[in-house]
């Protein structure tokens, strides 16, 4: 069965600081997609970025980056120089090959303070 | 290009009664998913629609059902609310087996 944890509920830090969420996840197939998903207050779910499992190869946007390792099942995102526009929750999630339910964690809620 | 548009934003309904909440996907997406999401969790898979069929189906009772039309709108449609459906309703559009794309959602309070 497929799972997502993160552990991290809520995190506090200080506008420019670095944050890292972090992101475990469990599944028995080789193919999947792991994601991470920004929520504000508004309640939308915005799509930051998808891997598939065959590419491990860490991905930076901007302030933005994602280390993947599946030695560890895990999937983190960092935020650099973090911003008060960066507070939201960010979920994590995993989408088995040819399986439509998306599997989410439980969210970590990021507050960025001025 | 509109996204995922859902209505309505919010609605209060009581226990026993029925709802139904809307999706328009967003332009050129042929899917859609819905989930559920109560405070403080992750969103929750209920269906996937596509070609105007579930094609789909997460861990919700009977008293979740959904519609998809032609034109790839769609319809979640819950009975006989419970206290525990009180929830955010979020849908999502896809191509396929593509990104999701997600709108504001539905905050539904059953009383």
């Amino acid at each position: 069965a497929q799972k997502v944890t993160q552990a991290q509920t809520e995190i506090s830090v200080v506008e420019k600081e670095d944050v890292t969420l972090d992101c475990v996840y469990e599944t028995r197939d080789t193919t999947y997609y792991l994601f991470w998903y920004k929520q504000p207050p508004s309640g939308e779910l915005v799509f930051l970025i998808r891997r598939n499992s065959f590419d491990e190869q860490n991905e930076i946007s901007g302030r933005y980056s994602w280390n993947f390792q599946k030695s560890t099942s895990s999937f983190n995102f960092t935020i650099t120089a973090s911003q008060v526009v960066d507070s939201a929750v960010y979920f994590c999630a995993l989408s088995e090959y040819n399986n439509n339910d998306m599997r989410f964690g439980a969210g970590t809620r990021l507050t960025v303070k001025p | 290009d509109a996204g995922v548009t859902q209505s309505p934003t919010h609605l209060i309904k009581t226990r026993g009664q029925q709802v139904t909440l809307r999706c328009s996907p967003k332009s050129g997406h042929d899917t859609v998913s819905w989930y559920q999401q109560a405070l403080g969790q992750g969103p929750q898979f209920i269906f996937q629609y596509y070609e105007e069929e579930e094609r789909q189906r997460g861990n919700f009772p009977d008293r979740f059902s959904g519609h998809q039309f032609p034109n790839y709108s769609s319809e979640l449609n819950v009975n006989a609310l419970l206290l525990g459906d009180s929830a955010l309703y979020l849908c999502a559009s896809s191509l396929s087996y593509g990104e999701l794309f997600f709108g504001e959602g539905s905050r539904l309070t059953v009383l």
